[in-house]
């Protein structure tokens, strides 16, 4: 079974503060995504990235970056943190398939909870 | 821009009625669907998927979904819920060539009372 690790399921910060969110998948897939998860706005993607050290910008990038030196850790980077950006998080992984990559289903972690404060 | 709709925020049911939850989406080409389930506290987890072939496609848990191309509709639907069906339920749609940017709907969150 596939299996998404995120580091920490609770974290709390300081506006101004670098931040970290790690996640690790275990299934050697090619593609891992950030997302958002926000009441009455369901998920947004962050970035998302097919290959170790690619990346591309999802849908609200904005105040973030990404890093993935290595195939199985995906990084988000909140580079100074601000209270609008007090959410869930939530990493996923695809393996790459057919018809352009499109038909795999996403596998997602726990979530974290981060409150900036 | 293309969106996904689901106009059902909140639903509430009592144990062995029926569901059907709505999901329109707004790309003219051709797409895969999914509908994903987030049980209270887990993570979220795939309850079906629509690539190509038969529109009505069964997944998980009794569940089942039909695409209607003509009415870019992708319903979710349950003859009978449970209890352990509340959870909150999010479908998605990502472009053929489009790799795999999802864009998901809002959600809708359903409570079976027993």
């Amino acid at each position: 079974d596939v299996k998404v690790t995120q580091s920490s399921r609770y974290l709390v910060k300081r506006t101004g503060e670098k931040v970290f969110l790690e996640c690790v998948q275990d299934m050697d897939h090619e593609n891992m995504f950030w997302y958002r998860q926000d009441p009455g706005l369901g998920l947004r993607l962050i970035y998302f990235s097919y290959d170790v050290k690619m990346k591309e910008k999802g849908d609200i990038p904005e105040g973030y970056s990404v890093s993935r030196e290595k195939k199985e850790r995906f990084s988000l980077i909140l580079e100074s943190a601000s209270t609008n950006q007090t959410s869930m998080y939530l990493c996923a992984s695809s393996r790459t398939g057919s018809r352009q990559g499109s038909n795999q289903p996403q596998h997602f972690g726990d979530g974290t909870r981060l409150s900036i404060l | 821009a293309q969106s996904v709709s689901q106009h059902n925020h909140h639903v509430i049911l009592s144990e062995a009625a029926s569901l059907e939850l709505g999901c329109n989406y707004s790309y003219g080409g051709t797409v895969n669907l999914f509908w994903y389930v987030q049980y209270p506290g887990q993570h979220l987890q795939l309850l079906l998927k629509y690539f190509s072939g038969d529109p009505l496609v069964k997944g998980i848990k009794g569940f089942e979904a039909e695409f209607i191309k003509s009415k870019f509709s992708f319903n979710l639907r349950k003859p009978s819920v449970q209890w352990s069906d509340t959870a909150e339920y999010f479908c998605a749609v990502n472009r053929i060539g489009g790799f795999q940017k999802l864009v998901f709907g809002t959600g809708t969150r359903l409570l079976v009372s027993p």
